[in-house]
């Protein structure tokens, strides 16, 4: 069975950094792309980062600079290491399993980053 | 950058009704789409992709039609449990981009 457990979200001030965590299970992460989506308090979904199988990574224009992706394959993890956070980074950040290269078949539960003084 | 409109924003409908959603595209994107249905507190879920394809487990009930800019997503009888977000979704380089959602609520 697939699973994505997402960890490492909480309260950080504005400027912080914060780590998650996307620990996988019932799949390799390294053998598909891998994404993070997030979204904000009441509002709609917003495509942050992907990682490719090959170790391509791509981000969103509101995050490219700030955020990385990674993972470490002997953990099966995926990871967004989130610099210089703003209070409009705050939101739910899910990970996700890329489908065919263009869609997200299985969803982590999703982790909660707050950002604020 | 593709943009993606959903309309109607709301709409409400009683269960056993047909529930129809649209999606328009800002430029083609061939059959290279996706519908997720979210429910409050939860994660979402892959219903249809490359437009018309349902995802392991949907039921029969949800169908996704459309090419190029213009998108449907059908729930042919609305059970207790399809009122939710829907949003459509595509990819285009890299980037993937959603659109702004509708709310399908009990009339």
């Amino acid at each position: 069975e697939v699973q994505l457990v997402e960890t490492g979200g909480g309260l950080i001030q504005p400027g912080g950094s914060l780590r998650l965590s996307c620990a996988a299970s019932g799949f390799t992460v390294s053998s598909n792309y891998m994404s993070w989506v997030r979204q904000a308090p009441g509002k709609g979904l917003e495509w942050v980062s992907v990682i490719y199988s090959g170790g391509s990574t791509y981000y969103a224009d509101s995050v490219k600079g700030r955020f990385t992706i990674s993972r470490d394959n002997s953990k099966n993890t995926l990871y967004l290491q989130m610099n210089s956070l703003r209070a409009e980074d705050t939101a739910v950040y899910y990970c996700a399993r890329v489908l065919a290269a263009r869609y997200f078949d299985y969803w982590g539960q999703g982790t909660l980053v707050t950002v604020s003084s | 950058e593709i943009v993606l409109t959903q309309s109607p924003a709301t709409l409400s409908l009683s269960p056993g009704e047909r529930a129809t959603l649209s999606c328009r595209a800002s430029q083609s994107v061939s059959s290279y789409l996706a519908w997720y249905q979210q429910k409050p507190g939860q994660a979402p879920r892959l219903l249809i992709y490359d437009a018309s394809n349902r995802a392991t487990g949907i039921p029969a009930r949800f169908s996704g039609s459309g090419s190029g800019t213009d998108f449907t997503l059908t729930i042919s009888s609305l059970e207790p449990e399809d009122f939710a977000v829907y949003y459509c979704q595509q990819r285009s380089n890299w980037r993937g981009t959603f659109g702004p959602g509708t709310k399908v609520d009990i009339k």
